[in-house]
């Protein structure tokens, strides 16, 4: 079974640039979320669909990060304008939907984009 | 705010050895507690899982140990092998439907196990 797949791997741009960061899940897994991992720290979530539905962006900085997630399943993160501080990887993750009380809550994360803010 | 805390940040241990990594949480509307393992270049990949209705549950070498009312957690690797070395999450979920989690992560502990 494929895993989840993400590109660019690795990304540099100066500040205030943009950039965008692809994610395709498992086949078959209803829910997506995008979480972001500092250097050191543990990942964070940023924003999570159902489908194409948004379930949680609460975490998202809106004035610069947005998420699309076309059809239900490729994903996508874009950053506009880059600021230092999104220095991170950015990782994409999966999981199987059912019923209530049915899932696992098992994510299944892709390898992550590595994003160098200069 | 944390609301999951991870210690201690890094452990080195002998092999054959017993690690330990505990974490704290705050919120009581987390009802899912997971153990993600992370190798360099890598993503998280899920280790074990516990709910709080048990008190403990083991997988092979690796044990859960849940404190609900201390709202304490820990990890267990019995007989620590080389290859276990690599940073280990702690998680505590919040359902959010349709059987998927909302997970706040600890900030990680990163074991060597020396032979």
């Amino acid at each position: 079974e494929a895993g989840v797949a993400q590109s660019p791997r690795y990304k540099i741009i100066e500040k205030r640039q943009s950039v965008a960061f692809w994610c395709n899940p498992i086949s078959g897994h209803a829910t997506l979320y995008w979480y972001q991992q500092i250097l050191g720290q543990g990942p964070k979530l940023l924003i999570q669909f159902q489908n194409n539905g948004v379930v949680d962006d609460s975490q998202l900085p809106k004035d610069r990060f947005s998420a699309e997630r076309l059809k239900g399943v490729d994903s996508t993160l874009k950053i506009q304008p880059a600021k230092l501080e999104d220095s991170a990887v950015y990782l994409c993750a999966s999981s199987i939907s059912g019923g209530a009380l049915s899932g696992t809550g098992e994510l299944f994360f892709g390898e992550g984009s590595r994003l160098t803010v200069l | 705010q944390q609301q999951v805390k991870q210690s201690p940040q890094s452990l080195i241990v002998q092999k054959g050895g017993i690690s330990i990594i505990n974490c704290a949480y705050e919120n009581t509307a987390f009802d899912y507690f997971p153990w993600y393992q992370q190798f360099p270049g890598k993503g998280p990949a899920l280790l074990i899982a516990i709910r709080p209705d048990v008190s403990e549950k083991k997988e092979g070498r690796f044990t859960i140990s849940f404190n609900k009312s201390a709202k304490q957690f820990s990890l267990h690797i019995m007989d620590s092998q080389p290859g276990d070395s690599a940073t280990y999450f702690c998680a505590a979920g919040t359902y959010s439907g349709a059987g998927s989690y909302q997970l706040t992560f600890g900030k990680g502990t990163k074991l060597s196990v020396i032979p």
